[in-house]
């Protein structure tokens, strides 16, 4: 089972500040299959990232993502108000085919 | 534009079966992964498996025998049924849809629905 790790697992900050989010897997994700998700206290997640580094639609540009093999990074370059949230990885590949990290709340 | 939405019982007996569907609009189901993932209260998240379009399933381990997707397409819905319900199957269950192209990420979800067992 390729185990996801995030860190920290809660991180403050304010408004105008750099967030830097981390996943760690526990083997290689193959062709990068790592995505990002933000979900919001009531809603779903949503997809903000795939393939490690490739935006989703609508995604504002001050997110960006990168990483390969085992170490994938998110950033969010300034936090705007509606930034504030829950983050979470999730790989495809290993077993079971789709595992989520646990998550890291911006606050 | 693909919209999902999860219908089912809000409360389940201990013991019995879980049973939800998820209904899609908007779009085709070819070429898609059409999955199920789950959020205990305060929890992470956990994909409890999917069906391809094609009939192809997997599912998630842990489960064991208890899960099973089924697809019709002529409704345009797939549902879930998880048999021998716990309170741990306590959670706010989300479809949502998965494709190759977006390197199997989950690009729309439903709102989800919960789920209580209790009796």
């Amino acid at each position: 089972e390729i185990v996801l790790t995030q860190s920290p697992g809660i991180l403050s900050l304010s408004p105008g500040e750099r967030a830097t989010l981390s996943c760690r897997a526990s083997q290689r994700v193959s062709a990068s299959y790592l995505a990002w998700y933000q979900q919001k206290p009531g809603q779903a997640p949503r997809v903000l990232f795939y393939g490690a580094s490739n935006r989703a639609t609508g995604i504002p540009d001050r997110f960006s993502g990168s990483g390969s093999g085992t170490d994938f990074t998110l950033t969010i370059s300034r936090l705007e108000p509606e930034d504030f949230a829950v983050y979470y990885c999730q790989q495809y590949g290993g077993t079971p085919l789709f595992t989520f990290g646990p998550g890291t709340k911006v606050d | 534009q693909v919209q999902l939405q999860e219908s089912g019982p809000g409360l389940v007996r201990p013991s019995g079966t879980l049973s939800l569907t998820c209904t899609v609009s908007g779009g085709s189901f070819s070429s898609f992964y059409w999955c199920w993932i789950r959020q205990p209260p305060g929890g992470g998240l956990e994909w409890l498996g999917y069906i391809h379009n094609t009939g192809s399933t997997n599912y998630n381990p842990s489960l064991k025998s208890r899960v099973s997707i089924s697809l019709d397409t002529s409704k345009n819905q797939f549902s879930l049924k998880l048999t021998s319900a716990i309170a741990a199957d306590t959670a706010i269950y989300y479809c949502a849809r998965a494709s190759r192209n977006h390197y199997y990420s989950l690009d729309v979800w439903g709102q989800g629905t919960t789920v209580t067992v209790s009796s």
